[in-house]
């Protein structure tokens, strides 16, 4: 089974609208990490969550961590043009061993209409 | 900051034939690197750890003969793909981290076509 399901899979929306996306862990995270990819590129570190409760955000993107530390939350306040491309996040659970090696969601294709 | 390298980006070659992918830290030292591989519309998929002079650790199912992996410097990783097949045709893309407080930070990509 997958330890990692992000959803929605895909996501169209309007320019301007707000979105979230979902991470969901089945094991508590050590950190939980958010890129986005343009497809075929490498990927753009977002942001970092390690504490439960944790929240961040940078310019219209805000990211949390539960409580539990098992699920994660973006979102995307007034999307624009700019915000579309594939969100991956990505699981540490390893609590600093096995090199902090991250595992990954399927991802979501995320694309704002003008 | 944290500006990742990889170098190069798109290589087309014969069957047989052995590739070589560099991955450079730019402005960090890193610590430790890791190697992906991503297949058309998918996640990616780790295929090693390396560390600065050690050997690489690679994950379950992934030649360590046919992927050989070299960490020889702290800004330095590079990936040989060794007598490489069609099968091998991909997008791979490394990271560097520069430290445990430290996101991974991710280079461009290389998109390897085996012919």
């Amino acid at each position: 089974s997958q330890e990692l399901e992000q959803s929605p899979q895909s996501l169209i929306v309007q320019e301007g609208k707000n979105l979230t996306i979902n991470c969901t862990s089945s094991k508590t995270l050590y950190g939980l990490y958010w890129y986005k990819q343009k497809y075929g590129e490498g990927l753009i570190f977002l942001m970092m969550l390690q504490k439960g409760g944790e929240e961040k955000s940078h310019e219209k993107i805000t990211a949390k961590l539960d409580e539990k530390k098992q699920q994660s939350s973006l979102h995307i306040t007034a999307s624009q043009p700019s915000h579309a491309g594939i969100y991956l996040c990505g699981a540490d659970w390893a609590s600093g061993g096995s090199n902090y090696k991250l595992t990954f969601g399927k991802g979501t294709l995320l694309t704002v209409n003008p | 900051g944290a500006v990742v390298s990889q170098h190069p980006s798109w290589v087309i070659c014969k069957s047989g034939t052995s590739v070589k992918i560099e991955c450079r830290s730019l402005d960090f030292q890193a610590t430790t690197m890791f190697w992906y591989r991503q297949f058309p519309k998918q996640s990616l998929m780790l295929m090693a750890t390396s560390n600065e002079g050690s050997k690489a650790t690679y994950e379950q199912g992934v030649e360590k003969d046919k992927f050989l992996i070299n960490h020889a410097s702290l800004t330095l990783s590079t990936l040989t793909v060794t007598s490489a097949h069609p099968e091998d045709s991909s997008f791979y893309i490394c990271s560097a981290k520069g430290g445990w407080d430290q996101p991974q930070h991710f280079g461009d990509g290389t998109r390897l076509s085996i012919l």
